[in-house]
């Protein structure tokens, strides 16, 4: 059973470019989450999305920032005209979305890094 | 809002045991997580505890919960140069989905 798969890796953009970042839940997950690492700290929440549905956006900032979880396919984080306070870490994590227990398990994260 | 805090560094002589110490704010929080984090990776999950709990074992990993005092600790026996790593405490309140994070603590182990 392969984990949580996020693409690309790494990614460099210039400030005013956009960037995209894709994440393939664990088999048989239906919940998806997005959290963003800044350089020397913890993570912190920015969305939640269940199969073509957010459900949770408040960690989001309201402007560039969008999250999809489209029915076929990978859920899509994407930042609009990226600046270089958005270079981070992007760990995008998944939970079965099932039980009392919702252990959620990351995938490798996306560094991104905007020149 | 929810806050977790740890302390950021911890060394430790191989074979020793280390013990890493979180605390919270949140009373309503149900479920404690200990996480991994090797330079370049992701988080790997090491063990939760959910709040009814005071105690977790899980072969050289020991959880303890004071619920009282809103401490998390973990502890690791016998540690080894691979068990240098970030290690995050992580809670979930009851009513939400998403984790709110430590800022992690710098475990490394000396030779």
């Amino acid at each position: 059973n392969a984990g949580v798969m996020q693409n690309p890796r790494h990614l460099v953009r210039r400030r005013g470019q956009e960037a995209r970042l894709r994440c393939s839940p664990m088999k048989g997950h239906s919940h998806v989450y997005w959290y963003r690492q800044l350089p020397e700290e913890g993570l912190k929440f920015m969305v939640y999305l269940q199969k073509e549905n957010i459900i949770d956006e408040s960690g989001m900032p309201k402007e560039r920032f969008s999250a999809e979880f489209p029915k076929e396919g990978p859920s899509i984080l994407r930042i609009q005209q990226v600046v270089r306070g958005d270079s981070a870490a992007y760990f995008c994590a998944s939970s079965p979305g099932i039980g009392v227990q919702e252990t959620q398990y990351f995938g490798p994260g996306t560094r991104l890094l905007v020149l | 809002g929810e806050d977790v805090e740890q302390s950021l560094f911890l060394s430790v002589r191989e074979g020793d045991s280390s013990v890493i110490n979180c605390t919270y704010t949140d009373s309503s929080s149900t479920y404690l997580y200990w996480y991994k984090q090797e330079p370049g990776a992701g988080l790997q999950l090491l063990t939760y505890i959910f709040s009814n709990m005071d105690m977790k074992q899980d072969q050289r990993l020991t959880v303890l919960l004071n619920k009282k005092d809103k401490h998390l600790s973990l502890r690791i026996a016998d540690t080894q140069t691979g068990d240098s790593a970030i290690y995050f405490c992580a809670e979930r309140s009851g009513s939400a989905r998403q984790l709110t994070f430590g800022s992690g603590t710098q475990l490394t182990v000396l030779p």
